[in-house]
């Protein structure tokens, strides 16, 4: 089926410092997504993108993070300056959009942040 | 804001034994209904999904029955086998401009051979 890549799979970084996180979406898909999930505990939504555009951010988007996706190339999640409880899993993912009702996202296999 | 609300796992069954894992939704519109299933160092996967009120979906075994009246989708499966232990988690679509998809807690699963 279709597939969402995410590099690197793991990171390891100092707090303080800059991170980005890539994602290679599923061709000719739309909308894309980020989600976290610390070790244990439920996805939780932190962004979807569209046409250039933040749609819709939740309340752990904090001011540090951002997104884009420059000219078609990878959906990228920054967050800078990294904090300790940034330390989770975080998966893109992406769909074709189209009738709202059929959203099916197809998610990547994470990548695992680890902020020392 | 529209939420899901699913069975607290861990569940722990036999194989050959029947699963329910029961969801709720909030939302004050029409969605659509999915469940998804995480292995172990994945993402999570589509399990199905249902657009419609009083329809249901299934894949592999599982079966959910969208029921609008009692905003339910309980997932069920008569003879889990070892090969479905994972995270299940329960997800709408919201029918709004933002395509957001929200997902549940997440229900793990474990089947004991």
């Amino acid at each position: 089926g279709p597939k969402v890549l995410q590099i690197p799979s793991h990171q390891i970084i100092d707090m303080g410092q800059m991170v980005t996180l890539n994602c290679d979406p599923v061709s000719n898909h739309l909308y894309f997504y980020w989600y976290k999930q610390i070790l244990g505990q439920q996805m939780e939504f932190l962004v979807n993108f569209y046409n250039g555009k933040v749609m819709e951010k939740s309340k752990l988007f904090k001011d540090q993070f951002s997104v884009e996706r420059p000219d078609g190339s990878y959906f990228t999640l920054k967050i800078q300056p990294t904090a300790l409880e940034d330390s989770a899993v975080y998966f893109c993912a992406s769909s074709s959009g189209g009738a709202h009702s059929q959203n099916t996202l197809y998610f990547g296999a994470g990548t695992r942040l680890s902020v020392l | 804001g529209d939420s899901v609300t699913q069975t607290e796992g861990p569940v722990t069954l036999s194989e050959g034994t029947s699963l329910t894992v029961n969801c709720s939704y909030e939302t004050k519109q029409y969605p659509t209904l999915f469940w998804y299933v995480q292995y172990p160092g994945e993402g999570p996967q589509l399990l199905f999904k249902v657009p419609k009120a009083n329809e249901k979906g299934s894949n592999r075994g599982f079966e959910a029955t969208y029921n609008k009246e009692a905003t339910s989708f309980h997932l069920q499966k008569a003879s889990v086998q070892e090969s479905d232990s994972a995270v299940y988690y329960c997800a709408l679509s919201e029918t709004s401009n933002t395509n957001k998809v929200v997902f549940g807690t997440g229900t793990r699963l474990q089947v004991l051979p």
